[in-house]
C-alpha cells in the first residue's frame, strides 16, 4: 500500500519565479493538507482540501493556492516566490469523520524547495 | 487560535534510560494530541496519539499522558536506545478539529 507520495523531491527557483508542487495520498484517504517546514522549524498548517474545497487555511498569504482533484490528489502553487518560501513542504492525507481527524494524520517525504 | 508549547527543546540521555517531553496546549475544544517522531531529511512519523477522552496510552516502550484540565500532555519513552534519537514534535488539534499545531519540537539525544 503506497502512502503519501509527493514530486519533485527538489526544486530550486529564483525570487519572483512561480511553483506548483503534487500530492497523492494514501489510498482510501479523501483529504490532503499541506504544511510548510522551515529549516530547524515545526511544520506549520497552510490549508486543507476536502471533497475539492479548500476547507481551512492556515495564516499565509494568497500568494499559496491549492487545488484538489476528483482522484483526491493536490497541488500547491505558490506565486511571487520569496527567500523566506524556502522550505520543506510537506503533504499529509487524512480521513475525516464528523467534521474531525479519524485517525492519523500521514505524511508524504516532502519537496524540498530553495529559493535564490 | 490554538497555541502549543513543548520543553525541552534538547534533551539528552544515556541508553537505558527514560526520556520525558511536555507539552501545554491553550485551547479547550482541542480534542486530539499526536507525537510525532522526525529523523534527518525524512518525513514526520506518528509514533502514538491520543484523544481527549482518554488519560493515558501506552505502545510498547512508549505512553502518552493527558491531563485536559491542566491543558498538558506528555510522552514518554523507557529503556531509550540510539535509533530513539530524532526530534519530537507534539500537536494539537485546532478548533475545527481537521488542522494540528506543532509545538516547537524536542532534540532527543541517545547515548550508548
Amino acid at each position: 500500500d503506497a502512502g503519501v507520495t509527493q514530486s519533485p523531491t527538489h526544486l530550486i527557483k529564483t525570487r519572483g519565479q512561480q511553483v506548483t508542487l503534487r500530492c497523492s495520498p494514501k489510498s482510501g484517504h479523501d483529504t490532503v493538507s499541506w504544511y510548510q517546514q522551515a529549516l530547524g522549524q515545526e511544520p506549520q498548517f497552510i490549508f486543507q482540501y476536502y471533497e475539492e474545497e479548500e476547507r481551512q487555511r492556515g495564516n499565509f498569504p494568497d500568494r499559496f493556492s491549492g487545488h484538489q482533484f476528483p482522484n483526491y490528489s493536490s497541488e500547491l502553487n505558490v506565486n511571487a516566490l520569496l527567500l523566506g518560501d524556502s522550505a520543506l513542504y510537506l503533504c499529509a492525507s487524512s480521513l475525516l469523520f464528523g467534521g474531525n481527524l479519524a485517525g492519523e494524520l500521514f505524511f508524504g517525504e516532502g519537496s524540498r524547495l530553495t529559493v535564490l | 487560535g490554538e497555541n502549543v508549547e513543548q520543553h525541552p527543546s534538547t534533551l539528552s540521555v544515556q541508553e537505558g534510560d527514560s526520556a520525558v517531553i511536555k507539552c501545554t496546549y491553550s485551547d479547550s475544544a482541542s480534542n486530539y494530541f499526536p507525537w510525532y517522531k522526525q529523523e534527518l531529511g525524512k518525513r514526520p512519523q506518528l509514533i502514538i496519539d491520543i484523544r481527549s477522552n482518554v488519560g493515558e496510552k501506552k505502545d510498547q516502550r512508549i505512553a502518552v499522558t493527558l491531563n485536559k484540565t491542566a491543558k498538558h500532555f506528555s510522552l514518554h519513552i523507557t529503556e531509550t536506545q540510539p535509533e530513539d534519537s530524532a526530534v519530537y514534535f507534539c500537536a494539537a488539534s485546532d478548533q475545527a478539529g481537521t488542522a494540528l499545531i506543532f509545538g516547537k519540537g524536542t532534540t532527543l539525544s541517545v547515548s550508548s
